[in-house]
């Protein structure tokens, strides 16, 4: 157990709809990773927070969005859903605000798009 | 840019077999890597990092030795066991900003 949370674990949903993806870090860390991991695409970076700022966006879709919150969770945000956004969406989290600190990630959301 | 490229699997091992699982990258600057797994239905954990040229990670049997000369990170272990069953991903911190990236993940099965 890694110590980071994610809800829900599966969602199923219908294309041109918006989901919310939630992430608790770890007790005490600060920054918060997202990541996409499809068949076809791999694992992507899509965006990182440290303390409620972002700090770094990687593939991420206009469509999509994140934010965290003062008490540090963070909610991803997918809108206008395609099928292709059929994937497993990580987040991860560390203590510091850099990339090469360790990750702790957390079991993950299955979002399947109809 | 930056960029992990990690050999294609599946990989299939024998019990006590010897793994190599090949990792080079590109990189801007002085990255830091990183070989993840993950096991059946969880999320991802960290393996071993190293974070300078001739540094070598190591945990649970597994070795890798970071070459700058050949721009490689490749994943060892002398006698791999069925528990080892897993996906592994190489990975890359640039050490400048925050992204990060990741191989395509090579799966390997050990069997007994």
């Amino acid at each position: 157990d890694s110590g980071v949370t994610q809800t829900p674990k599966h969602l199923i949903t219908a294309t041109g709809q918006r989901v919310t993806l939630r992430c608790s870090p770890r007790s005490g860390d600060l920054s918060v990773y997202w990541y996409q991991q499809s068949l076809d695409q791999g694992l992507q970076f899509l965006i990182q927070y440290y303390n409620g700022e972002e700090r770094a966006k990687g593939n991420i879709l206009e469509r999509f969005s994140a934010q965290q919150f003062p008490d540090l969770h963070s909610e991803l945000n997918l809108s206008s859903l395609e099928l292709g956004d059929s994937a497993l969406y990580f987040c991860a989290s560390s203590g510091e605000d850099f990339s090469g600190d360790t990750q702790y990630f957390g079991p993950g959301t299955r979002l399947t798009v109809l | 840019g930056n960029s992990v490229t990690q050999m294609e699997g599946p990989v299939t091992l024998s019990e006590e077999a010897f793994l190599t699982i090949n990792c080079t990258y590109t990189a801007t600057g002085y990255p830091s890597l990183f070989w993840y797994v993950q096991y059946p239905g969880e999320g991802l954990q960290l393996l071993l990092k190293a974070t300078k040229a001739d540094d070598k990670g190591s945990n649970k049997g597994f070795e890798a030795t970071y070459r700058k000369e050949t721009t490689s990170f490749h994943l060892e272990k002398g006698s791999v066991q069925v528990s080892d069953s897993a996906v592994y991903f190489c990975a890359l911190s640039p050490n400048t900003g925050n992204q990060f990236y990741f191989g395509t993940g090579t799966s390997l099965t050990v069997i007994p």
